[in-house]
Parts: structure tokens; C-alpha cells; sequence
């Protein structure tokens, strides 16, 4: 039984450029959420995608954006990189329930360098 | 928001047991608290979760009490693998959002 898997798991870009990063959730899984977590903090939760919508949203600008494909897998992209965008980027999965006990499992992550 | 405090760092010696606090206010009335650990460039592991009062799994233990304001992550008899950074997670009241806390940061030595 497959994990969260995560792709890439390492990236450098420059500032001004675009990212995609990809993940494909736990089989079973209906519902994803990306964090960001910089060097030496907790992760920070970005938003979370759910029946190919997003569903709630973190604190972050619009640059970051994201979508669900059929398959429940997801895209994070971030546009017009910051310096301060560098961090590991962690995809969740979970399956959505009708209770508060929906379990997140993480993946491995990918580590993003804006240079 | 959710505002969540956690011990920065803890020291332990092999075969202790641990309890690690995670306060927390304004979390979600109806969801549970979630524990995680993680290990340098890696995704956080599941560790247990809970609503209120005490839940217990093959590893760890968790209390809460019943204002749900904190919960406590109860490691027994600890290992030198255990040494990693642990986290609490919880829903904010308002906007819904998954706030994770700042993470405590265990060091267990033989």
C-alpha cells in the first residue's frame, strides 16, 4: 500500500520563476493539503483540496494556488518565486469522513530553493 | 486563529517517560488533536490523536482534559530513536484552518 508520494523531492529556481510541484495521496484517499514548513518552524498550512475544489485556505497570498485532478491527485503551484518561498513544501492525505477524525498523513515533501 | 504553545526543546535519558503540552485556544469544538513527529528533511509521522480525555496506542499516550484548552503527548520508556521534533495539530474555530504547533524538539541521550 502505497504512501503519500511527493515529486520532485528537490528543487532550485530563481526568483520571478514558476513552480509545480506534485503529490499522490495514500490509496483510499479522497482529500489533500499542502503545507509549508521553512527551515527550523512547524508547518504551515497552506490549503486543502477536496472533490476537486479547495476547500480552506491558510494564510497565504494567490500566488500560491493549487488543483485536484479526478484521481484525487494534486498540483501546488506558486508564481513569481520569493526568496522567502524556500522551504519544504509537505503534502497530506486524508480521507474525508463525516466526523472530526479524519487523519492526515504526510509524504516525504519536496525542498524548494529560490535562489 | 488558533494560537498554539509548545515547550521549544526537552532533554531525556534512555527509558524515561516523556510528556510534552501543547496549549491551545479557539480550536474547532468538534475535532480532534492530532500529534505528529518528525525527523530532520522528512514529512511528520502520525503519532495519535484524540478528542478529549485520555487515548492510548501501541507508542504513545494522549490526555486531554475537558476544556480541550491542551493536550498532553505521553511518550513511556523513551529511546535514543525517539530523539525528534514533536508537533501538535489542531483546527482553528473560525476560519477552519489546520494550525500545526511550534513543535518541541526532544533530545534523548543514553
Amino acid at each position: 500500500d502505497a504512501g503519500v508520494t511527493q515529486s520532485p523531492t528537490h528543487l532550485i529556481k530563481t526568483r520571478g520563476q514558476q513552480v509545480t510541484l506534485r503529490c499522490s495521496p495514500k490509496s483510499g484517499h479522497d482529500t489533500v493539503s499542502w503545507y509549508q514548513q521553512a527551515l527550523g518552524q512547524g508547518p504551515q498550512f497552506i490549503f486543502q483540496y477536496y472533490e476537486e475544489e479547495e476547500r480552506q485556505r491558510g494564510n497565504f497570498p494567490d500566488r500560491f494556488s493549487g488543483h485536484q485532478f479526478p484521481n484525487y491527485s494534486s498540483e501546488l503551484n506558486v508564481n513569481a518565486l520569493l526568496l522567502g518561498d524556500s522551504a519544504l513544501y509537505l503534502c497530506a492525505s486524508s480521507l474525508r469522513t463525516s466526523g472530526p477524525d479524519e487523519t492526515q498523513y504526510f509524504g516525504p515533501g519536496t525542498r524548494l530553493l529560490v535562489l | 486563529l488558533a494560537k498554539t504553545t509548545q515547550p521549544i526543546s526537552m532533554d531525556s535519558y534512555e527509558g524515561q517517560e516523556v510528556n510534552i503540552t501543547c496549549s491551545h485556544n479557539n480550536i474547532a469544538t468538534n475535532d480532534y488533536i492530532t500529534w505528529y513527529q518528525q525527523f530532520p528533511s522528512q514529512g511528520p509521522r502520525f503519532i495519535i490523536q484524540g478528542y478529549k480525555t485520555k487515548v492510548t496506542n501501541e507508542v504513545a499516550s494522549l490526555f486531554i482534559p475537558a476544556d480541550r484548552k491542551s493536550s498532553t503527548l505521553s511518550l513511556p520508556r523513551v529511546s535514543l530513536s525517539d530523539t525528534a521534533v514533536y508537533y501538535c495539530l489542531v483546527r482553528d474555530t473560525g476560519r477552519r484552518a489546520l494550525t500545526f504547533g511550534s513543535g518541541t524538539r526532544l533530545q534523548v541521550q543514553p
